[in-house]
């Protein structure tokens, strides 16, 4: 079956450092979704990457779509203490007639150090 | 803002037993998920619900499981004989409001946290 894997699964950081998960899939993906999950809660959306190569910033955080659509990443510019959480991407297989299954990676679990 | 709620917060039972997990998807959404995600780990998808049918289901989705939106409202997740490894986080989620606005963002609820003993 379809496996969705990322690295780091743990990160460490300063306050002030940048940070960096990467997301990859065994197969093809029609989109690409990050999830960030705070301790004790739940996942809440970021962003959906759609496009072959498309790159999409939201203030500190720039995300990626791999040209084969196999892979992403998550930047995180100048982590703050409130970048705490698990990252996960969440990809939806390209299914003839569609489909609205979502496969969530492993996760990268960022800490921030102050 | 809307959100999607989920009762109860916790739910401890007894393996064997059944038990309802209970979600209200966000009002104008057409579609609903399960998703369970056991201590420490990734989120698992096990079920998704459009149009008063199931759509897509996992491996793990066995016979065990069902869903049912019973009062245009409610979308439940039953375990019929529930067992240890059952132990999780349980999430609702909804997505694709009616104006197809953020069409596949999905809005997670808080969960329930289900105890086999």
């Amino acid at each position: 079956g379809q496996q969705v894997m990322q690295i780091p699964q743990y990160q460490h950081v300063q306050e002030g450092e940048d940070f960096t998960t990467y997301c990859n899939s065994s197969t093809t993906l029609s989109n690409i979704q990050w999830y960030k999950q705070r301790p004790g809660g739940h996942p809440v959306f970021l962003i959906q990457l759609v496009k072959s190569g498309e790159v999409k910033k939201q203030k500190r955080l720039t995300f990626q779509f791999g040209e084969a659509k196999k892979n992403s990443s998550l930047h995180i510019t100048a982590t703050q203490t409130t970048d705490v959480g698990t990252y996960f991407c969440a990809g939806r297989l390209r299914l003839t007639g569609g489909g609205n299954k979502l496969t969530f990676g492993t996760g990268t679990q960022l800490k921030v150090e102050l | 803002e809307p959100e999607v709620t989920q009762t109860p917060s916790h739910q401890v039972t007894q393996m064997g037993q059944e038990v309802i997990l209970r979600c209200v998807p966000i009002s104008n959404h057409l579609y609903f998920y399960w998703y369970r995600q056991i201590l420490g780990q990734k989120v698992e998808f096990l079920v998704s619900f459009y149009n008063n049918e199931i759509s897509e289901k996992s491996e793990i989705f066995d016979d065990q499981f069902s869903v049912e939106r019973p009062d245009g409202s409610n979308f439940t997740l039953k375990i019929r004989s529930t067992k240890l490894e059952d132990s999780a986080m349980y999430f609702c989620a909804s997505s694709g409001d009616q104006a197809y606005q953020n069409y596949n963002e999905q809005f997670f609820g808080p969960g329930t946290r289900l105890t086999v003993l």
